[in-house]
């Protein structure tokens, strides 16, 4: 059955510190690859997706997500973070069926 | 923006009162989803709709069901709410051919 990893409950860092959440799959077949941002008392919002194309997908706040296929693995980054980026990020996987398989989320923590 | 909207966005009901939640779009999306949110356990799949009078179970269908009579609407009946239900819901919908979803502001759902 596939399944979704995200290792770290939660992810503290500096302000204007890397960012780096960790997300790893289990699939058999081609797959395409989420994150999701939750901010407090909000609803998830898409943040970045991979359907096909190139592997290093970016979003608008300055995000990135490479989808490394060999090592099963699509790690959010952002190599300067801030106070604005706290939030619960959640990856996703779906192997083209109209479902998505969650993450169990990560809540990146911003310290000034 | 999808063009989901839930109601009611908050609620108070009493152990063993039956309860309806409602999802509408606006944009004629076939698939749409009801998903629970709770601390430490993510986003869990209750049931989704692929079509009118469509839906299947999702991990978590026990002590719920669902209806799709209108492709706008997608409504999610707790029969009898027990104290376990008490949640944060979140209605979804799958934009055809693309597979990422998008969600709604979500309801907040507390049994006493």
């Amino acid at each position: 059955a596939q399944s979704v990893t995200q290792l770290d409950s939660q992810v503290p860092v500096f302000e204007e510190a890397p960012v780096e959440l960790r997300c790893n799959y289990s699939s058999s077949v081609s797959v395409y690859l989420f994150w999701y941002v939750q901010y407090p008392n909000q609803g998830l919002q898409l943040l970045l997706k991979y359907l096909s194309g190139s592997t290093l997908v970016e979003s608008i706040n300055g995000f990135e997500a490479e989808f490394k296929k060999s090592e099963t693995s699509f790690h959010l980054t952002k190599p300067s973070a801030h106070m604005s980026d706290a939030a619960e990020y959640f990856c996703a996987v779906s192997e083209g069926d109209y479902q998505l398989i969650w993450g169990a989320g990560t809540k990146l923590i911003i310290k000034p | 923006d999808a063009g989901i909207t839930q109601s009611p966005r908050h609620k108070v009901t009493e152990t063993g009162t039956p309860v309806t939640l409602r999802c509408h779009q606006t944009e004629n999306h076939r698939y749409m989803y009801w998903y629970r949110q709770d601390p430490g356990h993510g986003l869990r799949l209750i049931h989704y709709s692929y079509g009118v009078k469509d839906t299947d179970k999702g991990e978590v269908s026990d002590g719920y069901s669902v209806s799709r009579s209108k492709t706008e609407d997608f409504l999610l009946t707790l029969e009898s709410a027990t104290s376990s239900q008490t949640s944060v819901y979140f209605c979804a919908i799958s934009v055809a051919s693309m597979y990422e979803q998008y969600f709604g502001p979500g309801t907040r759902l507390t049994v006493t």
